[in-house]
Order: structure tokens, then C-alpha cells, then sequence
């Protein structure tokens, strides 16, 4: 069955660094999105993509975040200048269509220090 | 503004016991609702969705959940609990719009006693 796939599992970095997390959405899929969880918080929405621009960005994606869909596989997350309070499980996930389900890669936990 | 309310944040039955776990949505029309599962270290597992139509959804692993407009409710259901059941359960609705967007409850931490 296919999956979403992410990478690294785990990054720790130093406050101030740039860091970039990657996921692979299912092939088929059109949609793209960005979710975080803060330890012992609920699941936030982050960013969506589709067609090759951003569709609906939340107010937690200010300007030191950044996504791209480099070629035709990866989709990624980047931030810029990272901060304490960007520590978190980041998920990305996909949909063939805005209204289907989207499926969730299984996280990328970033710890900054 | 769209919410969604998780009252139960931790749970705990016996082995064999049925469960309901609540979810109540704040949402202008209809939404499109679902229940997603984490285990630890894991992502998030999809077990049911409800779109339109039957009211009453079957999802996998013997989950199901019936969605109640006039109560603004989308409880999770299972009659008897399995150990591998202990999990994360999170609720969430989605605009339907243009990008779908999921908003989730603060999830229900379940565990399960033998």
C-alpha cells in the first residue's frame, strides 16, 4: 500500500540554524500539507500546496518558513532560523483530491536546543 | 471559527469492555469529519471518515462512529476493546474547501487494562 514517507525521523539543531524536512507524498497525490505537534498539544495545521503554490498557510507559518516541492517526488518544509518554541513532531501528508482523506507520513521529531 | 473539542483526555477500560470516545465540532455547514489513530513513534492512522449520507460509519479495526448534527457530535465507538487499541485518538474536521484543511481535537490518550 502506498505511504507517505519522511525524513529524518529525528533532527536535533541549535537555535539559529536552518533546518529542511523532507517527505515523499504518495505519487498519485495533488495536495500537500504541513502539520505540527508540540509535546503533549494538538496536531496544528500548518501549510497547504497544491499546483506548485502555496493554497491556505495558518498563522504559526511566518516568514522563517518556507515549502518547496523541488522535483516531482519531494515536498519540503524549511525553517529558515529555527527557535526553541519550533520544537515539535512535524507531519507532512497528501490527498489526490482537497476533499479525500489525507494520508500521514509517520513524523519527523525536531528537537532545537 | 472551526473547533473541535476532545473532552476525555485520558481513558481507561478493561480488556473486552466497549468504549465511546467523544468529539464535538464547532463548524458553520457541513463538515467532513474523521477519527485518526496514533500509536507511539507512529503517524497518524486514519480509521473512519464521515463525508455525507449514513450517518452511522464503519471504520477499521471494528471502529465506528456516528455523526449526530443536531448534537454537534462525531463519537467513536468500538464494543469490545482489544490491548492493541491503546493509542492516541484524535478527532478532526475538514472545511471541504479548496484545501481541506484538518483541524484536530487535543486527543484522547486510550489505555487498556487487562
Amino acid at each position: 500500500e502506498p505511504e507517505v514517507t519522511q525524513t529524518p525521523s529525528h533532527q536535533v539543531t541549535q537555535m539559529g540554524q536552518e533546518v529542511i524536512l523532507r517527505c515523499v507524498p504518495i505519487s498519485n497525490h495533488l495536495y500537500f500539507y504541513w502539520y505540527r505537534q508540540i509535546l503533549g498539544q494538538k496536531v496544528e495545521f500548518l501549510v497547504s500546496f497544491y499546483n506548485n503554490e502555496i493554497s491556505e498557510k495558518s498563522e504559526i507559518f511566518d516568514d522563517q518558513f518556507s515549502v518547496e516541492r523541488p522535483d516531482g517526488s519531494n515536498f519540503t518544509l524549511k525553517i529558515r532560523s529555527t527557535k526553541l518554541e519550533d520544537s515539535a513532531m512535524y507531519f507532512c501528508a497528501s490527498n489526490g483530491g482537497s476533499r479525500e482523506t489525507q494520508y500521514f507520513g509517520p513524523g519527523t521529531r525536531l528537537l532545537v536546543l | 471559527a472551526q473547533s473541535v473539542t476532545q473532552p476525555d483526555i485520558h481513558i481507561t477500560v478493561s480488556e473486552g469492555a466497549s468504549l465511546e470516545l467523544r468529539c464535538n465540532y464547532s463548524y458553520g455547514a457541513t463538515p467532513y469529519l474523521f477519527w485518526y489513530v496514533q500509536s507511539p513513534g507512529q503517524g497518524l492512522q486514519l480509521l473512519l471518515k464521515y463525508f455525507s449520507g449514513d450517518t452511522l460509519v464503519q471504520g477499521i479495526k471494528g471502529f465506528e462512529a456516528e455523526f449526530k448534527r443536531s448534537q454537534s457530535s462525531f463519537n467513536l465507538r468500538k464494543p469490545s476493546v482489544h490491548w492493541s487499541d491503546a493509542a492516541e485518538y484524535f478527532c478532526a474536521v475538514g472545511n471541504g474547501g479548496a484545501t481541506n484543511k484538518l483541524i484536530f481535537g487535543t486527543g484522547t490518550l486510550l489505555a487498556v487494562q487487562p
